[in-house]
This record gives structure tokens, C-alpha cells and sequence, in this order.
């Protein structure tokens, strides 16, 4: 069974990092793209950043872009999102999903997420 | 950069009738050279994450019943629900994934009238 589980989320002052973990597991991690959406409260979602199954090409949206990084350790079925640079519009739940799959690079798996609150 | 927009944002349907949402993108999302539309659609209940329900804008997700069907190419698509069943009440979203930038409709609330 598929299972994506994120961690690291946290209540943070603005201007403040925070890295996020999704750790995988039920299949083969390093043959599947990855991706962070989020949802702020209330809201809709987000997608927010892509990498590469192999970690060589990543994505971002403009909202994030130059403030986070995505990353991913496929020796530890891990994916990471490195946030600096905390806004109060960046708090969300944070999910991660995968893509590459048979529906090409749509989300098809999706983890339960994890809650980012930036506020002072 | 692609802007998803859905239509109605929320809408009352009775138990067993047909539910139709409609997402429309500003650009194409067909790629000529497979003849694919790069359109996602995605069901979200509360307290839950999102669940892929519908891919290449027709293709339903292994285990989603097929009371749920997409339609649509190009720029204009539709989310059909027959028989709309107590456990469909859930927020739905669109997504182009064409572009490498992912963009979400801003979703249609679907409940029971």
C-alpha cells in the first residue's frame, strides 16, 4: 500500500525557516516524480513545487519561487521542501503527492499533510 | 500561465439526480503530437486529502465508480456525476497539468439539495 507521510510542520514568526519531510513508502520512490501542494484554511489548492523522479529537474510556482526548495533523497524514500523566508500567506496544510504515473504527471497519490502557520 | 476557472462555484443537487461541473482553461491543454488532454480532476471531502478521480480529462482512476465521467478537450471540460450518492459531497477541482507550472480550478462545492 501506497503511503506518503508528512512531518515537520510547525507554528513559525515570519521571515523564519522550516523543512518539511515526506516520507514514502509501497512503492519504488525513486521511479515517481513528487510534488508539494498546499491548501491554505479555507481555501483551495495550490501546487506549489515538482521535482524529477531522479531529482535532476525541479518546478515552482511564483508564489514560492526563490524562497523554497525541493528536494529528494531517494536512498531514504524522502522528499523534502526547505522553506526560508516565511510569509503569513504561506501558512497551509502542506501535502505532499506523487505523479508520473499512468495518468502521466498528475497527482495520484497524496499524503495526509502537514500544518505550516506562520504568525507572529 | 494557465488560469483554471470552474463553473458554478457550489451547487445543490438531490440524491440520485446528475451532478455537472464545468472547468474551463485559458490556453489549450491538448498536446497534438498524443492527442492527450492534460486535464486532472480531483475530489476532496472534509478533513481529507485530495483524491485523484479522473485523468487525461476521460480516464477514471482505478476504483472510482463509474457514476463519475469526464468529458471535454481543448480548453473546455466537464465533470459528470450520475446518480448522485450521499458520499459525493465533497469540494471537486479541476487541474491543467500540461503546462510544467500545475494549476488548480479554484474548485466547485457540490452538496445535497
Amino acid at each position: 500500500e501506497v503511503q506518503l507521510v508528512e512531518s515537520g510542520g510547525d507554528l513559525i514568526q515570519p521571515g523564519g525557516s522550516l523543512r518539511l519531510s515526506c516520507a514514502a513508502s509501497g512503492f519504488t520512490f525513486s521511479n515517481f516524480e513528487m510534488n508539494w501542494v498546499r491548501q491554505a484554511p479555507g481555501k483551495g489548492l495550490e501546487w506549489i513545487s515538482y521535482i524529477s523522479s531522479s531529482g535532476g529537474i525541479t518546478h515552482y510556482a511564483g508564489s514560492v519561487r526563490g524562497r523554497f526548495t525541493i528536494s529528494r533523497d531517494n536512498d531514504k524514500n524522502s522528499l523534502f521542501l526547505q522553506m526560508n523566508s516565511l510569509r503569513a500567506e504561506d501558512t497551509a496544510i502542506y501535502y505532499c503527492a506523487t505523479g508520473g504515473g499512468s495518468g502521466g504527471s498528475c497527482q495520484d497519490r497524496w499524503g495526509q499533510g502537514t500544518l505550516v502557520t506562520v504568525s507572529s | 500561465d494557465f488560469v483554471m476557472t470552474q463553473s458554478p462555484d457550489s451547487l445543490a443537487v438531490s440524491l440520485g439526480e446528475r451532478a455537472t461541473i464545468n472547468c474551463k482553461s485559458s490556453q489549450s491543454v491538448l498536446y497534438s503530437s498524443n492527442n492527450k488532454n492534460y486535464l486532472a480532476w480531483y475530489q476532496q471531502k472534509p478533513g481529507q486529502p485530495p483524491k485523484l478521480l479522473i485523468y487525461w480529462a476521460s480516464t477514471r482512476e482505478s476504483g472510482v465508480p463509474d457514476r463519475f465521467s469526464g468529458s471535454g478537450s481543448g480548453t473546455d471540460f466537464t465533470l459528470t456525476i450520475n446518480s448522485l450518492q450521499a458520499e459525493d459531497v465533497a469540494v471537486y477541482y479541476c487541474q491543467q497539468y500540461y503546462s510544467t507550472l500545475y494549476t488548480f480550478g479554484q474548485g466547485t462545492k457540490l452538496e445535497i439539495k
